[in-house]
């Protein structure tokens, strides 16, 4: 079965600055799909960016990347120039590329923006 | 704009009582989930459904089943609620094809069972 652990349940970071956030995974599938969710105080969840498997080059949507390390099993989410906005949770999930496509997610990381 | 709607953003009810939670979503999706969340276990999938009436169970079952007879429509049943089902419940909808990854979520319903 798969899993995905997020090792930082709270993390800090002062506006401007950049921030990491891990992620690790385990399975025995080559196919599969990687996500970053956010989650803010109202609640709705977000996602943030996607990592196919089997593209090596890392995704990257404006501000928000990751560094995905296949061999590794890793998939961290750097955030570059943050902002009072990032402040949220954020789950790092699993989808396979087969089959029945449920998520698995990990147990999320608290994000504070400090001013 | 793509919606998942969960039929109540609050909810109280009573020991013993059996609860409803409906989750409609209008983008014409395959695959359905109910997820519960509580702090420091994250996302944990209680039961997903990959077509119409036809459903699996995730990794915390016990205690709910569901009911999907329409395809926007994926509905969560808690026979007889317990305190210990007092948390927040999220639904959430998506392609069933392998390369539309993306899952959508509605704005969860926070159960509390006194």
């Amino acid at each position: 079965a798969q899993t995905v652990t997020q090792s930082q349940p709270e993390m800090s970071v002062q506006e401007a600055e950049t921030v990491t956030l891990s992620c690790t995974y385990d399975t025995s599938e080559s196919d599969y799909y990687l996500f970053w969710y956010k989650q803010p105080p109202s609640r709705q969840m977000i996602l943030v960016i996607r990592q196919e498997a089997y593209k090596q080059q890392n995704a990257t949507e404006n501000r928000f990347s990751v560094n995905f390390q296949k061999a590794a099993k890793s998939f961290s989410l750097k955030i570059s120039d943050s902002q009072l906005g990032d402040a949220a949770m954020y789950f790092c999930a699993y989808r396979t590329g087969s089959g029945t496509y449920k998520y698995i997610f990990g147990t999320g990381t608290r994000l504070k923006v400090l001013a | 704009d793509v919606k998942v709607t969960q039929s109540s953003r609050y909810l109280v009810k009573r020991t013993g009582e059996k609860v409803f939670l409906e989750c409609v979503q209008d983008m014409d999706h395959e695959n359905m989930f109910w997820y519960r969340q509580d702090p420091g276990l994250g996302l944990r999938l209680i039961y997903f459904s990959y077509d119409v009436k036809m459903k699996e169970k995730g990794d915390i079952p016990e205690g709910y089943s569901v009911s999907r007879e329409k395809k926007e429509r994926f509905s969560l049943i808690l026979e007889s609620a317990s305190t210990n089902q007092t948390s927040m419940y999220l639904c959430a909808s998506s392609r069933g094809d392998r390369m539309n990854t993306e899952a959508f979520f509605g704005q969860g319903t926070r159960l509390t069972v006194v």
